[in-house]
């Protein structure tokens, strides 16, 4: 069973429009939570990186923020951009084994329409 | 500026054939990662590697090999034991040490068999 479960599996949006994706994870205990942006045929570059006590984290247009009382991480997109058409990773990082065991979310595909 | 660097960017592979991805860092970090990734699934782990000269299985090893005699260094090698080597193949580094820094990717390799 994924250890991290990711929502909407894809959605469209106007540009300029918000939007809201959903990570819900199992892996406990944690110690941070990850967003990163994959660019069709490139490497995931990372968005957000979220500590166990953070509740939120910006950069630029996106903001994450975690629960972890119910083990839900959420990232929003502001005023999307054309730019923004990428997947969208949640990734989390096991206590125990840290970076050698990480948990990776399928993505959110996302794609920005004009 | 440091980065991660994947060559080639798309590699073919007969039967029968083994073949070898490269990977090389200039982050100076200690930890190097070799992840696959497949259409709509989250990505796996290979092989990881802490040090130089030392490397551990990850959750998909078998078919293929590694090996890190350098720092800056970690190639990766399909054997022709993998049946199934079409995939994106991604490399990774962090520093070991930093267990709340996120790691850095390349931009992968797209490995397809004739």
């Amino acid at each position: 069973k994924n250890q991290v479960e990711q929502s909407p599996q894809s959605l469209i949006i106007l540009e300029g429009k918000n939007c809201t994706l959903q990570c819900n994870y199992t892996v406990s205990p944690f110690s941070n939570l990850r967003w990163y942006k994959q660019d069709t045929g490139r490497g995931p570059v990372s968005l957000t990186i979220m500590t166990f006590s953070e509740n939120t984290k910006s950069n630029g247009r996106y903001t994450a923020t975690l629960d972890a009382d119910t083990k839900q991480s959420s990232l929003h997109i502001t005023a999307s951009q054309l730019s923004d058409s990428a997947s969208y990773i949640c990734v989390v990082s096991p206590v125990t084994y840290g970076n050698n065991r990480l948990a990776f979310g399928k993505g959110n595909q996302v794609v920005v329409i004009p | 500026d440091g980065g991660i660097t994947q060559s080639p960017k798309y590699l073919f592979r007969k039967e029968g054939q083994n073949v070898t991805l490269s990977c090389e860092q200039n982050l100076n970090h200690d930890a190097m990662y070799w992840y696959r990734q497949d259409p709509g699934q989250g990505l796996r782990l290979i092989y990881y590697s802490q040090i130089v000269n030392d490397f551990q299985k990850g959750d998909i090893a078998e078919g293929y090999s590694v090996s890190r005699e350098k720092k800056e260094s970690f190639p990766l090698t399909v054997t022709s034991a993998q049946k199934n080597p079409t995939a994106f193949y991604l490399c990774a580094s962090s520093n070991s040490w930093q267990l709340n820094q996120p790691q850095h990717f390349g931009d992968g390799t797209r490995l397809s068999i004739l």
